[in-house]
């Protein structure tokens, strides 16, 4: 168990739709980040937040947009839902400073397109 | 931007056979880590690489750091199926705000 809290693990929703994924960093970390990965495809990096403050931007979609709270916990929200938003979403968090450490991941959000 | 390569995107091997998996980055890096993801499953960090020509074990796994730090290595001596996976090699991105993740290498096994 990594200690990162990811919800819902899975949801289906149509074209155009909005949907909100929801991730709550181990205990003590600050930073959040938010990757996607779609099917055999790797890691692409989307957003990163650090003690409630965005840091680093990576290819987001204008579609796409997050916040970390002061609880720290963050929230993904994907709006206009197209077919090829199709994807898992993970969340990840450290305890230091940006590339250099480690990430601890959850358990994804499985987002399935229709 | 800054790019992490991996080769080759996929492996497969008989049960027993070695395995490794490449990675090269277009930027000198301070750091490299390595991840595996299992099938159905979340990326797990196995490892960091720090210092220049740095080489890590991990019971069957060896890590190695590039001299010129911009490549790194992993590999696998007498693979088992619990070795199945996609292992990723990543970097921090410009500004080291994020960590830039290869392809990935997806290892299958033959038992």
């Amino acid at each position: 168990d990594s200690g990162v809290t990811q919800t819902p693990k899975h949801l289906i929703t149509a074209t155009g739709q909005r949907v909100t994924l929801r991730c709550s960093p181990r205990s003590g970390d600050l930073s959040v980040y938010w990757y996607q990965q779609s099917l055999d495809q790797g890691l692409q990096f989307l957003i990163q937040y650090y003690n409630g403050e965005e840091r680093a931007k990576g290819n987001i979609l204008e579609r796409f947009s997050a916040q970390q709270f002061p609880d720290l916990h963050s929230e993904l929200n994907l709006s206009s839902l197209e077919l090829g938003d199709s994807a898992l979403y993970f969340c990840a968090s450290n305890s230091g400073w940006g590339g250099n450490s480690p990430l601890h991941f959850g358990n994804g959000t499985r987002l399935t397109v229709t | 931007g800054q790019q992490v390569m991996q080769i080759p995107q996929y492996q497969h091997v008989q049960e027993g056979e070695d395995f490794t998996t490449y990675c090269n980055s277009s930027t000198t890096l301070s750091n490299i880590q390595w991840y595996k993801q299992r099938p159905g499953g979340h990326p797990v960090f196995l490892i960091q690489l720090v210092k220049s020509g740095e080489v890590k074990k991990q019971k069957r796994l060896t890590f190695q750091f590039g001299e010129a730090k911009k490549n790194s290595s992993l590999h696998i001596t007498a693979t088992q199926t619990t070795d199945v996976g996609t292992y990723f090699c990543a970097g921090p991105g410009q500004g080291a705000q994020k960590l830039v993740f290869g392809q990935g290498t997806r290892l299958t096994i033959n038992p």
